[in-house]
């Protein structure tokens, strides 16, 4: 699986637009781009995913570059409940589809 | 629908004792899979399973074991526990459909003393 490499931390005051981002240069074709987020010490959840276009669901929005060796999670409005530590993984499509886990972004909302 | 359920969610354990940590979905998923988390690090993947029947090793199997004869339920035993092997354990489940994130339980908090 390709590596990726985040901020250690970044900070983010509430109400605006967090924007965490992520390089993998060493994606391939065959590698979706997928963000988690972990909220203390509960388990993982899943925010989005993406192949090569522009993803947006109800939690976050993810802009992923032409070439495919970066991507930006963006949370529009970020909240007190937003702050947690990022995960950005790249998976494969095929086989077992293992997620690597790296050390995230911890993000801090504050007020 | 209950997801993903791990029990115990705590336990004290003594070295060189032995336990089963428990893992149950209820999706019909086919892909299960342990990591484990030591402080302040990412998730480190124990042992996956694609199916029943079918288990494989991930990045840090040593002094664990895992079985899956059910679609529903993947326990991680633990033989003769070492400290090094307190840590957070979090069990996940997937569809195997292109694409489709992963749901995991709410964690065993493991303590060797």
């Amino acid at each position: 699986d390709a590596k990726t490499t985040q901020p250690t931390s970044m900070d983010c005051a509430e109400g605006r637009a967090a924007n965490l981002p992520c390089n993998h240069s060493t994606i391939s074709g065959n590698e979706y781009v997928y963000w988690y987020r972990q909220i203390h010490s509960q388990g993982p959840q899943y925010i989005i995913h993406g192949l090569k276009n522009n993803e947006t669901n109800e939690m976050a929005s993810l802009i992923i570059t032409e070439d495919r060796k970066s991507s930006t999670l963006i949370l529009p409005h970020a909240t007190l409940r937003d702050t947690a530590v990022y995960y950005c993984i790249v998976r494969e499509i095929q086989g077992a589809q293992k997620l690597v886990f790296g050390q995230g972004t911890r993000l801090t909302i504050n007020p | 629908n209950a997801g993903v359920t791990q029990t115990p969610k705590f336990r004290i354990l003594k070295i060189g004792q032995s336990m089963t940590l428990q893992c149950t979905q209820d999706m019909n998923h086919n892909y299960m899979y342990w990591y484990r988390q030591d402080p302040g690090m990412g998730l480190k993947l124990i042992y996956y399973s694609v199916g029943a029947g079918i288990t494989d090793k991930g990045e840090v199997p040593n002094g664990y074991n895992v079985s899956r004869s059910t679609t529903e339920d993947f326990p991680l035993r633990l033989e003769l526990a070492a400290p090094s092997q307190t840590s957070v354990y979090f069990c996940a489940s997937s569809y195997p459909a292109t694409g489709n994130g992963y749901t995991f339980g709410s964690g065993t908090r493991l303590t060797v003393v």
